[in-house]
């Protein structure tokens, strides 16, 4: 069973549009999440990290949070082309190692 | 500041070759990693060390050995390369792996291919 689940895409979404980008978790106790932005051919960059259930917002981004369902999000509001990357999720464990999902490649069309 | 760092960014090698991946951080962070990322299978984890003087496995670390030379460098050696190893290889840093806030910082990245 997969630790975090992503899904691969492409997603593809017009300019202006609000992409929205899913993961889940299997480990219940697991208190950190990570978003990472990648750029082909580049290194995972961090875009923005929530601990507690709800919503945070950091400029365009929003990444939501419901522990309940194991689940977090990240929704990037007026998608801009400069947005196309693969985006990945990392949930850091109880045992304390950070797992990654295998990342969800987001195309927005200009 | 230069953040993570890693040499060679490229190399390719014969099977059977060995070669060392160096990293070096110059953010005073007490942990360093070592990442493999395949197409399709994310980052996985091959070795990491918590602290200076000490190294741990992760999920993926057969055909690899690794030495934190200080607290700046952490280094990964493949002894005898195999195909399967081709992969890019990423080392990151954080502040103290354990705590639930920490926040890892990715180097360039080196593109490795073995033939």
């Amino acid at each position: 069973q997969k630790e975090v689940e992503q899904n691969s895409g492409p997603l593809s979404v017009p300019e202006g549009a609000i992409a929205s980008l899913n993961c889940t978790y299997s480990d219940r106790g697991s208190q950190s999440f990570f978003w990472y932005r990648q750029y082909s051919g580049k290194s995972p960059e961090l875009i923005m990290f929530i601990y507690s259930n709800g919503d945070k917002e950091d400029g365009r981004f929003t990444a939501q949070l419901n522990k309940a369902s194991q689940y977090v999000s990240l929704l990037i509001r007026d998608s801009q082309p400069s947005d196309s990357a693969t985006y990945l999720c990392a949930v850091y464990f109880v045992r304390g190692d950070m797992r990654f999902g295998a990342g969800t490649r987001l195309t927005v069309k200009p | 500041n230069a953040g993570v760092t890693q040499t060679p960014k490229f190399q390719v090698l014969k099977t059977g070759q060995s070669m060392t991946l160096q990293c070096a951080q110059d953010m005073n962070h007490n942990s360093m990693y070592w990442y493999r990322q395949d197409p399709g299978m994310g980052l996985r984890l091959i070795y990491y060390s918590a602290s200076e003087g000490t190294t741990d496995k992760g999920e993926v670390p057969n055909g690899y050995n690794v030495s934190r030379l200080n607290k700046r460098e952490f280094s990964l050696r493949l002894e005898s390369a195999a195909p399967s190893q081709t992969s890019v290889y990423f080392c990151a840093s954080s502040v103290h792996r354990g705590e639930s806030t920490d926040t890892q910082y990715f180097g360039p990245g080196t593109r490795l291919t073995v033939l």
